[in-house]
Parts: structure tokens; C-alpha cells; sequence
């Protein structure tokens, strides 16, 4: 088991280009989460998604969008990256998206937009 | 709406000694409470966690009880080892929340 796979692990973009992050998971979950991670403030979600095929907006969705292309993959686009989007993302899988689960975690992007 | 505060770092400890980290939190409802650790350039485990008030968490050597009266879930560890330098975060998510709600992280330091 591979659980949670990031890709590509470290990525340094231009103001503008664009880059989709690939998410993945193998342990059959139904729910999978996008969240950024900045310094002094702990995770944000950006978008979940609670089945394959629907996907909703987080906490801080500007700037972002996202595919559930079936139900291990989960994808976050940026169209037009911004120095503001530098930051670490993390991919997180749980099984149904009830309160007391627990979510697992990916290893991370780190993403530098200059 | 939901959020959690937890004691700034960096902590830095001699190895044996005993770690708190405290963790309040305010939230609608009875959330469920989670400890997650982050090892240098690797992403979030679960380290443990409580689902209803006096639960007590445990995961090794770590201990954490959801005091609802007092809204916090304090982690604890009675011996740390240099192995347990990471990051910790708290973190809580209610029942009308889909996304967890993250403190913000304490660096903890272990020196030999």
C-alpha cells in the first residue's frame, strides 16, 4: 500500500505559467482534500471532494480548481500562478468524510512561484 | 466558527524530559479532536485522537484527553526522545464541517 502519492514533489514556476499537481490514493476512500500548508498558520483547505464526481470549495478556493478524474485521483490546477501561491500542498484521502475519521495525508508539493 | 489555538513553538527539550503542548479549541457541537506529527520533509500522520469528551488518546508514549469543559486537548509525553523532533499539530473537525481545522504547529527540538 502506497496510501497517499504527491506529484511532483518540488516545483519552481514562473508568475502566470499555469502546472496541475497530481493526487492519488489506494486505499479506496471516497473523499480526498486539497490543503496548503503556509508558515505560522497551520492547513487550509482549498477544495474536497466527498465522491467521485463531485467536488466543492474549501476555505481558500481563489486561484485554484480541481478534477476528481475518478476515484483514486484527485487533481489541483492552478491557471495562472501567483507569488501568493507559494506555499507546501498536501493531498489527504478518507474513507467516507465522517467527523471522528481520520484523514491520511500525502508527502507534499512545494511550490515556488516567483 | 471552528478554530483551534495552540502553544507557539519552538519547544526545545533534553532528551527524558516531559513535553506539553496545549491545545484549546472552540467549535460548534461536540467535534472529534486529532494530534498529527510531521517528520522533516514528510507529510502529516495521525498521532492520535479522542471522538467524545474524557476520551483519552494514546499513541507512543503520547497522551491527549478531550476535556470538554475546559475546550482543550493538551498533548503530552512523560519521556521525549531526540526521534520525536517534528512538528505537532492539533486539530479538530465538527460534525458540520467536511475539512479538518488546523492549529497553526509547534516545532519541537530534542536535544541528546
Amino acid at each position: 500500500n502506497a496510501g497517499v502519492t504527491q506529484t511532483p514533489k518540488f516545483q519552481v514556476l514562473k508568475t502566470g505559467q499555469s502546472m496541475t499537481l497530481q493526487c492519488a490514493q489506494d486505499m479506496n476512500h471516497n473523499s480526498m482534500y486539497w490543503y496548503r500548508q503556509d508558515p505560522g498558520m497551520g492547513l487550509r483547505l482549498i477544495y474536497y471532494s466527498a465522491s467521485e464526481g463531485t467536488t466543492d470549495k474549501g476555505e481558500v478556493p481563489n486561484g485554484y480548481n480541481v478534477s476528481r478524474l475518478n476515484k483514486r485521483e484527485f487533481s489541483l490546477r492552478l491557471e495562472s500562478a501567483a507569488p501568493s501561491q507559494t506555499s507546501v500542498y498536501f493531498c489527504a484521502s478518507s474513507e467516507d468524510g465522517i467527523t471522528q475519521e481520520t484523514q491520511y495525508f500525502g508527502p507534499g508539493t512545494r511550490l515556488l512561484v516567483l | 466558527g471552528d478554530s483551534v489555538t495552540q502553544m507557539e513553538g519552538p519547544v526545545t527539550l533534553s532528551e527524558e524530559a516531559f513535553l506539553t503542548i496545549n491545545c484549546t479549541y472552540t467549535a460548534t457541537g461536540y467535534p472529534s479532536l486529532f494530534w498529527y506529527v510531521q517528520y522533516p520533509g514528510e507529510g502529516l500522520q495521525l498521532l492520535l485522537k479522542a471522538t467524545k469528551a474524557d476520551d483519552k488518546g494514546s499513541n507512543k508514549g503520547f497522551e491527549a484527553t478531550y476535556r470538554k469543559e475546559t475546550t482543550s486537548f493538551h498533548l503530552e509525553k512523560g519521556s521525549v526522545q531526540v526521534s520525536d523532533s517534528a512538528v505537532y499539530f492539533c486539530a479538530l473537525r465538527s460534525s458540520s464541517a467536511r475539512q479538518l481545522t488546523f492549529g497553526s504547529g509547534t516545532q519541537l527540538t530534542v536535544l541528546p
